[in-house]
């Protein structure tokens, strides 16, 4: 099936640092990914598609400036935080599914990145 | 507001009893996800559910997506240790393109 690889799955960082985190689909290629936010104890909270060659699309109240998103090619997408505050700190999650948007069949999940801001 | 209210939010039970976590909305979807997340881990995907009505089994969880397809219940027959997780429902939100997550209901089993 298909399989989606989130790297890293653990970082720390300083404050005031920037910290890049990669969402690979490694069997397929996705024009759309979704990346998520997860406070501890809470459900997923979608922060922004991922759309490639173009601009991602930013859910209201997430910084676009302070999460950098790219998605250069068909297999990869990226998010940075940039210059990152301890309130920051949480599990980002990116999904992804072969082929366009359409429906929510199919759509697979990395196993997360748990970002802590010291 | 929440487009879906799960509950319950926290249930803790004893091996082997059962159980039941309902997803409720008041908008019309043409179909339901149901995930398990494990701490530290992505959801993973149980089921589907895509006509209102329909019943789906995976083990011991029973899916059952409502009538008028605004609903949906998870219900598990003698609960084990390896079922505790949070478990998440799902819709695709067609006007938004995107695909969004019920509150959660945390389970817990005692062994």
């Amino acid at each position: 099936g298909a399989v989606v690889s989130q790297h890293p799955s653990r970082v720390i960082c300083k404050s005031g640092t920037s910290v890049k985190i990669e969402c690979r689909s490694l069997d397929f290629q996705a024009t759309t990914m979704f990346w998520y936010r997860q406070f501890p104890k809470q459900s997923l909270m979608l922060m922004a598609t991922s759309n490639e060659g173009s601009k991602a699309t930013y859910e209201q109240g997430v910084e676009k400036d302070k999460f950098l998103i790219n998605h250069a090619s068909l297999t990869l997408s990226t998010l940075t935080v940039t210059s990152a505050h301890p309130e920051d700190s949480s599990f980002y999650i990116c999904s992804a599914r072969e082929g366009g948007l359409g429906s929510s069949y199919g759509y697979t999940f990395g196993s997360g990145t748990r970002l802590t801001v010291v | 507001t929440q487009l879906l209210e799960q509950s319950p939010q926290f249930l803790s039970i004893q091996e082997g009893e059962n159980l039941t976590v309902y997803c409720n909305s008041s908008s019309v979807f043409s179909s339901l996800q149901w995930y398990r997340q494990e701490p530290g881990e992505g959801p993973v995907l149980l089921v589907t559910v895509v006509t209102g009505g329909e019943v789906k089994k995976l083990k011991r969880l029973t899916f059952q997506f409502g009538d008028a397809r605004k609903d949906s219940s998870l219900h598990i027959t003698a609960a084990q240790p390896g079922d505790t997780g949070l478990y998440l429902c799902a819709v695709w939100y067609s006007s938004a393109s995107k695909i969004i997550f019920g509150s959660g209901t945390r389970l817990s089993i005692r062994p």
